[in-house]
């Protein structure tokens, strides 16, 4: 069975600090998806980011960025200068493909950014 | 392009009632799924439809259920309403299966079960 473990639950940081986010995960399959979805407090999640199990290659977005690594089973997300509007809830989430496919999140992590 | 669509907003119900929740996807997406989140749960997968089918179900009872139309617009039905189903209810789309599309969500309905 899937499974996402996001173990921080709140983290709380002054801005322009950066941050890292933890998501391990748990899967039988190969082949696999892992994606980041932020849910500011307006509630509205956006998704941010997806890797396939084939793409280990880490990825940068501007202040964003994303450590895969299948060998610890990890999709660790780092923001880097952190600012008070990157304060929201955070998912990390898995799928397996298939005919019965689902995409399973994680707890979420609260991300609070102070001034 | 409009984003995804959900009515009501907000949903106070009693204990016993049922109640009918709606989506609209963002045009030419073709898959709606449904999930609950709770402060407790978390966010918890209810269903999938694509092209008018249910694709999968999550570990939710017989009262939860749902349509797709042609249009792809979708409903969730929940009967016979237990305290327990108060809850923020999110569609999201996608132009493929949700499995490895990312999703668009809506702003949710949030339901409160008196």
């Amino acid at each position: 069975a899937q499974k996402v473990t996001q173990a921080q639950t709140e983290i709380s940081v002054v801005e322009k600090e950066d941050v890292t986010l933890d998501c391990v995960y748990e899967t039988r399959d190969t082949t696999y998806y892992l994606f980041w979805y932020k849910q500011p407090p307006s509630g509205e999640l956006v998704f941010l980011i997806r890797r396939n199990s084939f793409d280990e290659q880490n990825e940068i977005s501007g202040r964003y960025s994303w450590n895969f690594q299948k060998s610890t089973s990890s999709f660790n997300f780092t923001i880097t200068a952190s600012q008070v509007v990157d304060s929201a809830v955070y998912f990390c989430a898995l799928s397996e493909p298939g005919a019965n496919s689902k995409l399973t999140f994680g707890k979420g992590i609260t991300l609070s950014v102070r001034p | 392009k409009a984003g995804v669509t959900q009515t009501p907003r907000y949903l106070i119900k009693t204990r016993g009632q049922q109640v009918t929740l709606s989506c609209s996807p963002i045009s030419g997406h073709r898959s709606v799924s449904w999930y609950q989140q709770t402060p407790g749960q978390g966010l918890q997968f209810l269903f999938e439809y694509f092209s008018e089918t249910q694709r999968n179900k999550g570990n939710f009872p017989g009262r939860f259920s749902g349509r797709q139309f042609s249009n792809s617009r979708s409903e969730m039905n929940v009967s016979t309403l237990e305290l327990g189903d108060s809850a923020l209810y999110l569609c999201a789309s996608s132009p493929d299966r949700a499995s490895y599309s990312p999703l668009h969500f809506g702003n949710g309905t949030r339901l409160t079960v008196t």
